[in-house]
């Protein structure tokens, strides 16, 4: 099975623009599949914020965004919000990263 | 769309768990259905995923030949039979959507996980 690996923890203060990493292979990523993204807010069950590279579902804010290159994605999150607080994962054919801890400073 | 999951609780090693899902507001027999696992304060790891048409199945390395899934698409329920239980099984187990009705693997909507602990 492929593994994606991301940065384990990322900061940003209010209104600031973060970006988290997701590097995969050429057997997952680099293959072409697509890339999406969930936030995992404290408690509560991931969400799916982006979808097929850079798509966002019903309801999610544009601050939200995403891109693909080769072997590797990023989800760049603009504007940071205390509300953005949380774990944040990286899947591409059924794996997902490790996720990365968003803290909000 | 709703998702609960039950089934879920305390069980030996060795031993067998029944995990439920019950759908509602969404066509259920239109999309592909998943388990998706999380040990507490881990990170996620799919589990287990059936087509709408239960053509489909697919298990991570981890729990082929140890679990089941399965659907009754009349009950609009999702099933997972987890037999031969071990400790590192213990987790937050998700009922969770596909977008899709197969083969594409976009977790859209995700029950609230149900707490399963393999313990002696």
């Amino acid at each position: 099975q492929s593994v994606l690996m991301q940065p384990p923890s990322v900061s940003g203060a209010p209104g600031q623009r973060v970006t988290i990493s997701c590097t995969g292979s050429n057997s997952d990523i680099g293959a072409g599949y697509a890339v999406h993204w969930y936030q995992q807010l404290a408690g509560t069950a991931p969400k799916l914020l982006i979808y097929i590279n850079n798509n966002r579902p019903s309801g999610v804010p544009d601050r939200f965004s995403a891109s693909k290159s080769g072997t590797s994605a990023n989800l760049v999150i603009s504007g940071l919000q205390a509300e953005d607080e949380a774990d944040y994962y990286c899947q591409s054919i059924g794996v997902f990263g490790g996720g990365t801890k968003l803290t909000v400073l | 769309v709703h998702l609960v999951e039950s089934g879920g609780g305390l069980v030996q090693p060795g031993g067998s768990l029944r995990l439920s899902c019950a759908a509602s507001g969404f066509i259920f027999d239109d999309y592909a259905m998943h388990w998706v696992r999380q040990v507490a304060g881990k990170g996620l790891e799919w589990v287990s995923g059936i087509s709408w048409n239960n053509e489909n199945i697919a298990y991570a390395d981890s729990v082929k030949g140890r679990f089941t899934i399965s659907r009754d698409n009349a009950k609009n329920s999702l099933y997972l039979q987890m037999d031969s239980l071990r400790p590192e099984d213990t987790a937050f187990y998700y009922c969770v959507k596909d977008a899709y009705g197969s083969g594409v693997e976009i977790f859209d909507n995700w029950g609230q996980g149900i707490l399963v602990t393999v313990a002696s």
